[in-house]
């Protein structure tokens, strides 16, 4: 059961372009996620994240969208170089609900995006 | 600069070796994560610890145990590695509110 799903393996994109990454997640209790970058024999590195009372993140070239009602985010990267060439995860934090989750994540599958020179 | 690092880049070992794999952190966090990364499954939690000598079991447990006898080290192990173990693993950190920090991995071969 893939509570977090990103459908598209890969992704390539000319440099200078728009990088838009996608995320679907089914579990309502999720509240915040987290967009990870992760180079080949490097554990994976925090890029950024959205609460859900937010639509809207954004730091520098990245930014993330939020759409609660269609369990949907995405990270939309302008312009792309290719040093973001990399595998990007989408990972997911239930609501504390009473009690903790221990920032317990949820991950989806990764994706691999090459931005071509 | 929050640092987290794991006893060895890569490791080779033989069906039914028991397997240690180390983790390390510097920045006192109170909560360690052990996944596995394949590909096309990403990461999959295998065990986590919120406290010293405290652990939960994650979503695929299966095959591993794990120790956390100070607060600053994790380990897991694999009590007879298989084949189907064969992966990396990648240790985590984090603070109770904070975002989880990842060491380099670990590329276990088993052969």
């Amino acid at each position: 059961d893939q509570q977090v799903k990103q459908n598209s393996p890969s992704l390539s994109v000319q440099e200078g372009r728009i990088s838009i990454l996608n995320c679907d997640y089914t579990n309502s209790m999720f509240d915040y996620f987290l967009w990870y970058k992760k180079y080949p024999a490097e554990g994976p590195t925090f890029l950024i994240s959205i609460s859900s009372i937010k639509d809207k993140n954004e730091d520098g070239r990245f930014t993330v969208f939020l759409n609660k009602s269609a369990k949907h985010l995405s990270l939309h990267i302008v312009p792309s170089q290719p040093g973001d060439s990399a595998v990007y995860f989408c990972a997911a934090l239930p609501s504390n609900a009473g009690g903790t989750s221990y920032g317990k994540l949820t991950f989806g599958q990764g994706t691999i995006l090459t931005v071509h020179p | 600069d929050v640092k987290v690092t794991q006893s060895s880049r890569y490791l080779v070992k033989r069906t039914g070796e028991k397997v240690f794999l180390e983790c390390v952190q510097d920045m006192d966090h109170e909560n360690m994560f052990w996944y596995r990364q394949d590909p096309g499954l990403g990461l999959r939690l295998i065990y986590f610890s919120y406290d010293v000598k405290m652990k939960e079991k994650g979503d695929i447990p299966e095959g591993y145990s794990v120790s956390r006898e100070k607060k600053e080290r994790f380990s897991l192990i694999l009590e007879s590695a298989s084949t189907n173990q064969t992966s990396m693993y990648l240790c985590a950190s984090s603070s109770p509110t904070d975002t989880q920090y990842f060491g380099p991995g670990t590329r276990l071969t088993v052969l």
